[in-house]
């Protein structure tokens, strides 16, 4: 069955920069894009980044650009998701999850969450 | 950039019928996906292509889409329909996924 397992928590600093894993298994990886997605305490879902996991282009929200880096290993069937200059606003539970071209790239399996949280 | 509108809220007795709003400028000639997220839990996809529902997701729930709402149904609303629902569509002119506000379902 597809699952998308990610990293464990992460507590860093403002001005840091955090990278969050996503395990992929029971499909094909280079042939789905892993978008990223984040939910801020209380509020709603959030659109980060995505890349191609089989040719590995990245797209990113302007919101993000700069500062957030998307990678993938695809002998791991893993992607990454970097953030850098790290700040409060930033805290936040950061999803990966799959786009479905079979479902007009609806996101169809997500990981469990990743909790980022800064602090000082 | 692209923005969707959604109620903040909507309470509905059980057994009755739930209908979500997703405004957009010209959201009708957008693809529209809707997503269910009970607390605590990740995001189900359980509307795609305006209509369409993925494997496993029940007949009560229906999408449509026209000019500027779309619009999520669930029929004979259940205790366990509680839950915050998002809209997402592409926003091609930004090249940027958008997701709307969210609208938590309340069963009285």
């Amino acid at each position: 069955q597809v699952q998308l397992v990610q990293s464990g928590a992460e507590v860093t600093k403002p001005g840091a920069s955090v990278k969050v894993s996503c395990k992929a298994s029971g499909y094909s990886f280079s042939h789905y894009g892993v978008h990223w997605v984040r939910q801020a305490p209380g509020q709603g879902l959030e659109w980060v980044g995505w890349i191609n996991a089989g040719n590995g282009q990245t797209k990113s929200s302007q919101k993000f650009q700069g500062r957030v880096t998307i990678t993938r290993d695809t002998d791991a069937s893993t992607a990454y998701m970097e953030l850098s200059s790290l700040r409060s606003e930033d805290t936040a539970v950061y999803y990966c999850t799959r786009e479905s071209p079979a479902l007009n790239y609806g996101f169809d399996y997500w990981g469990q969450g990743t909790l980022v949280t800064v602090s000082s | 950039s692209y923005v969707l509108t959604q109620p903040p809220s909507v309470s509905v007795a059980p057994g009755k019928t739930a209908t979500i709003t997703c405004g957009g400028n010209n959201i009708g000639s957008k693809s529209v996906h809707w997503f269910q997220q009970r607390p605590g839990q990740a995001p189900v996809l359980i509307i795609y292509y305006d209509s369409d529902r993925p494997s496993g997701i029940p007949e009560r729930f229906s999408g449509s889409n026209s000019v500027s709402t779309a619009t999520l149904t669930i029929s004979r609303v259940e205790a366990g329909d509680e839950a915050d629902y998002y809209c997402h569509v592409w926003d091609n002119s930004a090249d940027h996924w958008v997701f709307g506000g969210g609208t938590k379902l309340t069963v009285l």
